[in-house]
């Protein structure tokens, strides 16, 4: 499968932590791309990395690519509870076919 | 700008019994997409439009699962006849190019 992978699969951390979870695929990609989603916002676009970027930052959030070891990592700065979500990777590869990861359980403890 | 929408939200059928689910795009979106997610999974896509073109449905149960978008903008996504595993939530996004996709809220199918 092309699916991507998150790890860990649920994480618990306390208000104002930072949290990482992390992405790992299996083939070359254009792009990729981490959603969250939660009961009450549904299915969210959070921020797009291309296969030739490195790294990328959006207000609290930094994204890292490594081509090379085929993986992601997401860095949630200052957790905050409204932060508590599943978080997803989706990968764009070649003929733009579209894959969610297994996600990554995030729990923000006030 | 409205979101994506789709209906109904929520849908309860027998097994064998056929179902129908709708979604809206945001209007001048190009691509639009058709997610199955069950519990605890992340989404699967079940088939992308380019307007009312297929660009891929690799991953569609073609023998009881059809979709069809009529003049490139609305969308339905068809199960007939419905098994007990496709209890899940179905989930439209439509995007400009296939980058950043909005998603809508999600249909959530129980099939009993």
């Amino acid at each position: 499968s092309q699916q991507g992978e998150e790890d860990p699969q649920a994480l618990s951390i306390q208000e104002g932590e930072n949290a990482t979870m992390n992405c790992s695929y299996k083939t070359s990609i254009n792009n990729l791309q981490w959603y969250r989603q939660n009961s009450g916002r549904g299915l969210v676009h959070l921020i797009l990395i291309r296969s030739n970027e490195r790294e990328k930052h959006s207000g609290r959030l930094r994204v890292t690519l490594d081509t090379s070891k085929k993986s992601s990592s997401l860095l949630i700065t200052a957790s905050r509870a409204a932060d508590t979500a599943s978080y997803f990777c989706a990968t764009d590869f070649p003929g733009n076919q579209f894959y969610f990861g297994t996600g990554t359980s995030l729990t923000v403890i006030p | 700008e409205a979101g994506v929408a789709q209906s109904p939200r929520y849908k309860i059928i027998e097994k064998r019994q056929s179902v129908a689910f709708w979604c809206n795009p945001i209007s001048g979106h190009a691509t639009l997409y058709w997610y199955q997610q069950i519990l605890g999974q992340g989404p699967k896509l079940l088939i992308q439009f380019q307007n009312n073109g297929v660009v891929d449905d690799s991953q569609l149960p073609k023998d009881r699962f059809s979709a069809e978008r009529l003049k490139g903008v609305d969308s339905t996504l068809k199960i007939q006849p419905a098994k007990l595993e496709d209890s899940a939530v179905y989930l439209c996004a439509s995007s400009i190019s296939t980058d950043t996709q909005y998603f809508g809220p999600g249909t959530r199918l129980t099939v009993l």
